[in-house]
């Protein structure tokens, strides 16, 4: 069975400074990856996926995520944090049916002014 | 357009009632799915429809029924509300080409 992991419950950044929340994964076959944002009592909005090509996926607001098969992560970063972007991130795989999207456990971000 | 649509967005429920979370969408998606999101967890599939009179079950489909008579509506079924059922659960929908995910915001749900 495929599955994601966010490591970090929570990541604190100051505004202006980059961010990086981390995401590995355990699939089989080509991974099919993706991140997600949540802003309170909302639904979540998608912001990238990697399906393949180039290793750097740029996606919504800015952010961008680095796939490393050999690492097997995929990890969301952004170059200089805003206090908007404070929000819960998800990472998540799809399965070899395309039928499917696991989802990892979610990473809150803190950016502070 | 409204996308996809969950109503209704609050409910508190009784041990024991049934209820039935509504989801609809208007973009002809064939593929629609049923999370549960619980405090601090990430998401969990509970049901999924790949198009009208299709249906199969997610990692978490004990205590939850569902029905896709139409590519428009999936609603899910609570028979038995239980306490572990209390949850924020999301309606989601994608196309057969893309892999991208369009969810509604949400229902919460509180079972006393």
């Amino acid at each position: 069975a495929q599955s994601v992991a966010q490591p970090e419950d929570q990541v604190n950044v100051a505004e202006g400074n980059p961010l990086t929340v981390k995401c590995t994964y355990s699939v089989s076959g080509n991974p099919y990856l993706f991140w997600y944002v949540q802003y309170p009592n909302r639904g979540l909005q998608f912001l990238l996926k990697y399906i393949t090509g180039d290793n750097l996926v740029k996606g919504s607001y800015g952010f961008e995520a680095e796939f490393n098969k050999s690492q097997t992560s995929f990890h969301l970063k952004k170059p200089s944090a805003l206090v908007s972007d404070s929000a819960l991130y998800f990472c998540a795989a799809l399965n070899n049916a395309g039928n499917m999207l696991t989802f990892g456990g979610g990473t809150r971000l803190m950016v502070k002014p | 357009n409204a996308g996809v649509t969950q109503t209704p967005k609050f409910r508190i429920l009784k041990i024991g009632q049934s209820m039935t979370l509504q989801c609809t969408q208007d973009m002809n998606h064939n593929y629609m799915y049923w999370y549960r999101q619980d405090p601090g967890m990430g998401l969990k599939l509970i049901y999924y429809s790949v198009g009208a009179g299709i249906t199969d079950k997610g990692e978490v489909p004990n205590g939850y029924n569902v029905s896709r008579s139409t590519t428009e509506d999936f609603p899910l079924r609570l028979e038995l509300a239980a306490p572990s059922q209390t949850s924020v659960y999301f309606c989601a929908t994608r196309t057969g080409a893309s892999y991208g995910y369009t969810f509604g915001s949400g229902t919460r749900l509180t079972v006393v």
